[in-house]
């Protein structure tokens, strides 16, 4: 595709919900990152993934968070029984490989637990 | 712990000033410094900076690198209001699992007419 796809764009969810975010990468990039981005914060890392492999999964704050690849391409974060806590933007990004080259966003997912 | 720090967190300014802002670091394994622009969508590619001493230029944005004082500076010059917008700067690790991006809360700069 032309650029980093995310869907849903803005998600509301009452707390205690599960909910899963889309990313569909730039076609043939082999990189993909989530971060998360409260109100009035830089991103923050949440995992990596290299084709379908998860090779960093450091900066997922809970067992609640889990993020899959299955075929290397498109990938989903899903967030379990969400809290309010939960609340910020959530990126995605990629790359062509790794290290090195450009990072590209997507405008993001907008949850808001209420 | 990888860490960003920016200045100022906001910044005001009038159409046809000229501003810089600034990025420090401290990261293990350092690989390259990027900046990013975002304006309440995606943040959007600006530079990529790995050796120090050389500018990037684009337009009236410029950005340089210092590696030995861990620093780096991006100067708009003759602002205009659609350069109101956060300003990210970023770090990217070397790291044995591929690579991160470790980000500074960025700098709001608004520049009105």
């Amino acid at each position: 595709g032309a650029g980093v796809s995310q869907s849903p764009r803005y998600k509301v969810a009452k707390r205690g919900q599960d909910v899963a975010l889309r990313c569909d990468p730039i076609s043939g990039h082999v990189s993909l990152f989530w971060y998360q981005q409260a109100l009035g914060q830089g991103p923050e890392f949440l995992t990596y993934f290299q084709n379908e492999a998860q090779l960093d999964k450091s900066g997922l704050p809970s067992d609640r968070f889990f993020a899959e690849r299955p075929e290397g391409s498109v990938s989903t974060l899903k967030i379990q029984r969400t809290q309010q806590e939960d609340s910020a933007v959530y990126l995605c990004a990629s790359s062509f490989t790794t290290g090195g080259n450009t990072i590209y966003f997507g405008e993001g997912s907008w949850l808001t637990v209420v | 712990e990888d860490k960003v720090v920016q200045s100022p967190l906001s910044l005001v300014v009038h159409e046809g000033d000229t501003v810089t802002l600034n990025c420090s670091y401290e990261v293990t394994n350092f690989r390259s410094l990027l900046w990013y622009k975002q304006e309440k969508k995606a943040p959007t590619f600006l530079f990529m900076l790995t050796s120090s001493g050389i500018e990037k230029k684009s337009g009236r944005l410029s950005s340089i690198l210092d590696k030995k004082e861990l620093f780096s500076i991006l100067n708009i010059t003759a602002t205009q209001t659609g350069d109101s917008a956060v300003y990210l700067c970023a770090v990217e690790a070397r790291e044995t699992s591929g690579s991160r991006l470790t980000f500074g809360e960025g700098t709001q700069l608004t520049v009105n007419p």
